[in-house]
């Protein structure tokens, strides 16, 4: 059973506020991701990290940056938030398998609007 | 470049009838691995099989079964005699097993089992 958390679980802010993703898992993954859920479903990679100190951007382009300083916690910050950024959040971490490719799991997600 | 085409954006059927979810991938790669995930309501993505790109066998696991045929890149998940618990997202994904091994999501299947 995965343990992959995320807080808050829903988030209303207003425009111009920095806000913090929190996002923790207890399975000692290396590798850990955060995707962006549009509401007509699409999942987009905004960011991944291999481990502590590494993180890379994903396929999306996004305005949010990600740290890694422990291996269990990988946060992501909106400096400035925006309508644009309303979606929901999603963090997933995984154990590296063969080929580096073992599934995901998902923790419950973040559902931010942005007003 | 790698793409899941998830063709069906919703499909509804009555309870007890079979569905099946069509996925259709490109990748260059000769070493992939497929997976599919359930999106309930509650919003979190839930891990339900991977197969890799060496393994053509159909898999069932319950109600539950896969027809993956590298011929037509298809890896196709049916739904035996449905049940309401079963209305969710379901996404089909794809990871290549050279460079950073993310996985890539198609824009998923809505599904909604009538009662």
């Amino acid at each position: 059973e995965a343990d992959i958390y995320q807080t808050p679980r829903y988030l209303v802010i207003g425009t111009g506020k920095k806000i913090t993703l929190e996002c923790s898992q207890t399975m000692g993954h290396d590798k850990m991701y955060w995707y962006q859920q549009d509401p007509g479903m699409e999942l987009h990679l905004i960011h991944y990290s291999y481990g502590v100190n590494s993180t890379e951007k994903g396929d999306l382009s996004s305005e949010s940056t990600v740290s890694r300083i422990r291996t269990e916690h990988f946060p992501l910050t909106l400096e400035s938030a925006r309508p644009s950024h309303t979606s929901q959040y999603l963090c997933a971490s995984s154990g590296f398998g063969v080929g580096g490719n073992s599934p995901l799991h998902f923790g419950n997600g973040t559902r931010l609007t942005v007003t | 470049a790698q793409k899941v085409t998830q063709a069906q954006t919703e499909i509804s059927v009555v309870e007890k009838e079979d569905v099946t979810l069509d996925c259709v991938y490109e990748t260059r790669d000769t070493t992939y691995y497929l997976f599919w995930y359930k999106q309930p309501p509650s919003g979190e993505l839930v891990f339900l099989i991977r197969r890799n790109s060496f393994d053509e066998q159909n898999e069932i696991s319950g109600r539950y079964s896969w027809n993956f045929q590298k011929s037509t890149s298809s890896f196709n998940f049916t739904i035996t005699a449905s049940q309401v618990v079963d209305s969710a997202v379901y996404f089909c994904a794809l990871s290549e097993a050279t460079g950073a091994n993310n996985l890539f999501f198609g824009t998923g299947t809505r599904l909604t089992v009538i009662p």
